[in-house]
Parts: structure tokens; sequence; C-alpha cells
């Protein structure tokens, strides 16, 4: 069975802090996505990273895909409370196939 | 405009009662998606279909009953459900098939609570 561990699983930081977060797997992905999530909201997409290595810099967020397209991380640099919310990642593979994190959620207190 | 609209936005039923739920797409896609996602637990695909064509079934229990009657509509005819079946149902959208290069547009999802 896939499984995609993320960690932390809660996170509550004071504004202007950077933090972390890790997408984990023993499976290999085609693609990995990361979403975020607001309350009484569906996930929205927020990049999704296709080559082993890559680098993507969303404003002050920062997705890389680890080589072995096994693992990814969301660096967020100076965190505001916009940034509030429950953030997953999903692994692609195959057609239609995604599976998704455990979730990380975070708080930024002003 | 999120391009996907979930009806109704929270529902109550008990374990005898039939519901459905209704997801439309207003983003011409060719492939939409039910979800459940419960508290604790990581987001779960249920179903997927393609151009009307249902091409995914994740092990669901038949108390759960999908339909795409165009590819712009999906339901979730529910029956008989336990109170474990309570969680949020999403629906999702997107152009394609191929999961690596498709991009999901989630609706806002419909918060179910089995009594």
């Amino acid at each position: 069975t896939q499984l995609l561990e993320q960690s932390p699983q809660f996170l509550s930081i004071q504004e202007g802090e950077n933090l972390t977060v890790y997408c984990n797997s023993s499976s290999v992905f085609s693609s990995l996505q990361w979403y975020r999530q607001e309350p009484g909201e569906g996930p929205v997409l927020l990049v999704t990273v296709v080559t082993g290595g890559e680098v993507k810099k969303l404003k002050r967020l920062t997705f890389q895909f680890g080589d072995a397209r096994k693992d990814s991380s969301l660096h967020i640099t100076a965190a505001q409370p916009g940034d509030t919310g429950l953030y997953l990642c999903a692994g692609a593979y195959g057609t239609y196939k995604y599976i998704f994190g455990t979730g990380t959620r975070l708080k930024v207190l002003a | 405009e999120t391009g996907v609209t979930q009806t109704p936005r929270h529902l109550v039923m008990g374990m005898t009662n039939k519901k459905s739920l209704k997801c439309e797409q207003h983003l011409g896609h060719n492939a939409m998606y039910w979800y459940k996602q419960s508290a604790k637990k990581p987001l779960e695909l249920m179903f997927v279909y393609s151009l009307e064509e249902r091409v995914e079934n994740n092990s669901v229990p038949s108390r759960f009953s999908p339909e795409c009657p165009n590819s712009s509509h999906l339901f979730l005819h529910l029956h008989t459900l336990q109170p474990e079946d309570s969680a949020l149902y999403l629906c999702a959208s997107s152009q394609g098939d191929r999961a690596s290069q498709e991009t999901q547009y989630f609706g806002p999802g419909t918060r179910l609570l089995v009594l």
C-alpha cells in the first residue's frame, strides 16, 4: 500500500519565522503536487513538481522534489498569517491515481 | 470562481435514509473525481470518471453509488450509511487523465453527518 507521510502534523509559529514541511514515501511518483486547504473549502493546487531534484518557487514558498522522486519539501520564508491552512502533498502515478499525504496544519500567529 | 460547485454544502442523514450529493464543473474538463476526507486520515480517492465512464473504483462499499450522466455532472448516491461514513466529500475535475500532468480543481465539499 502506498503511503505519503507528512511532518510535522501541526505547526504553530510566529509571523516572520521560516518553516519546512516534509512529505516522504517509499514509493516513486511520476509527479508530486502541493495543495493548501482552508476551512470550508476544497484543496487548491499550489505547485506540481515532475523532475527529480526539481525546485520551484512561488513567492515566499519553495518546493523541492527529491532526486529519487519519493519525497518532497515545502519551505516557507517569513511566514505570514495568510499562510495559515492545511498543507497537503499528493503523489501521482499511472492514470487517475493520486495518493494524498496525511497533511500539515499550519497556524501563523500575528 | 472555483469552477466546481457542490450541493448541498451540509447534510445530516439517518442510517436508513437515501440521499444524493451533486457536483457540477464549469471548466469543460473530461475527468471527474469523488474523494472522502475524514478527520485524521488522508484524502481518499473513491471514484474516477473519464468522459462519463467509470475508470476507477477504489474498493468503495456499495452503499456509495456514483453516477455521471454527462461530463459536467457527477452524483454520489448514498444509501444505508454508517456513522463512520461521516466526512467531507470532495468532488474534483481535471482536463485529462494523465495524473502526473493534470491539475485537479476541487469543489468546496459536502460535510456529511450520519446519525
